[in-house]
């Protein structure tokens, strides 16, 4: 059974600081690995997409990596801003028909004090 | 180009009612999924359509029902509400091309309080 963590829960920066996310997956046969931004009370917004043959995948000031054989993925955000502040969640695929839904992590609650 | 549409955004009802949330995906976009988020359980997977067929579903029970239409809007209906069914209900679609799944795309939510 697919299980996806994310460490921290909770994370404060000063702006302006480089970071980086954590999620780890417990089974390696996954589809794709998708990270996500969700401000309070609102839908998810999608951030990076890697399919499971891509190593990394970048968008501006954020870069996602992928190492299926680990089990992880990082979401590095460069120079961080007051608005990035959001909980940040990751969400893995499954490869077969038992398994082929999205397994969402915990997230981590990132707040960029100005 | 519209994003996903969720409707109502919000609803309140009473223990042992039934409710019924609609949601459009994006143009294009023939995979519909449905999450239940609460602060307690965090994101879980309900159920997804891809051309009107359920393809996966989620642990939920039998109260948890979906479909979809030959446009691809999906409706979901919650049956004999509980108070543990107070939730903030999402619905997400995605482009599949020759089989590849695409980036998952959510609505705003429909945010049900169960009194």
């Amino acid at each position: 059974k697919q299980e996806v963590t994310q460490i921290p829960a909770a994370l404060s920066v000063p702006e302006g600081e480089n970071l980086v996310l954590n999620c780890s997956f417990t089974d390696s046969a996954i589809y794709n690995l998708q990270w996500f931004r969700q401000d309070p009370g609102k839908g998810l917004t999608s951030l990076l997409l890697i399919q499971s043959s891509q190593r990394e995948q970048t968008s501006g000031r954020l870069n996602a990596s992928l190492d299926k054989s680990s089990g992880r993925s990082t979401l590095y955000i460069a120079a961080s801003q007051p608005g990035d502040s959001a909980t940040y969640l990751c969400a893995v695929r499954g490869t077969t028909s038992g398994t082929y839904k999205y397994i969402f992590g915990t997230g981590t609650r990132l707040k960029v004090l100005a | 180009k519209a994003g996903v549409t969720q409707t109502p955004r919000y609803l309140i009802k009473t223990r042992g009612q039934q409710v019924t949330l609609s949601c459009s995906p994006i143009s294009g976009h023939r995979s519909v999924s449905w999450y239940q988020q609460t602060p307690g359980q965090g994101l879980q997977f309900l159920f997804e359509y891809f051309s009107e067929t359920q393809r996966n579903k989620g642990n939920f029970p039998g109260r948890f029902s979906g479909r979809q239409f030959s446009n691809s809007r999906s409706e979901m209906n919650v049956s004999t509400l509980e108070l543990g069914d107070s939730a903030l209900y999402l619905c997400a679609s995605s482009l599949e091309v020759a089989g590849v799944s695409g980036e998952l795309f959510f609505g705003e939510g429909s945010r049900l309080t169960v009194l």
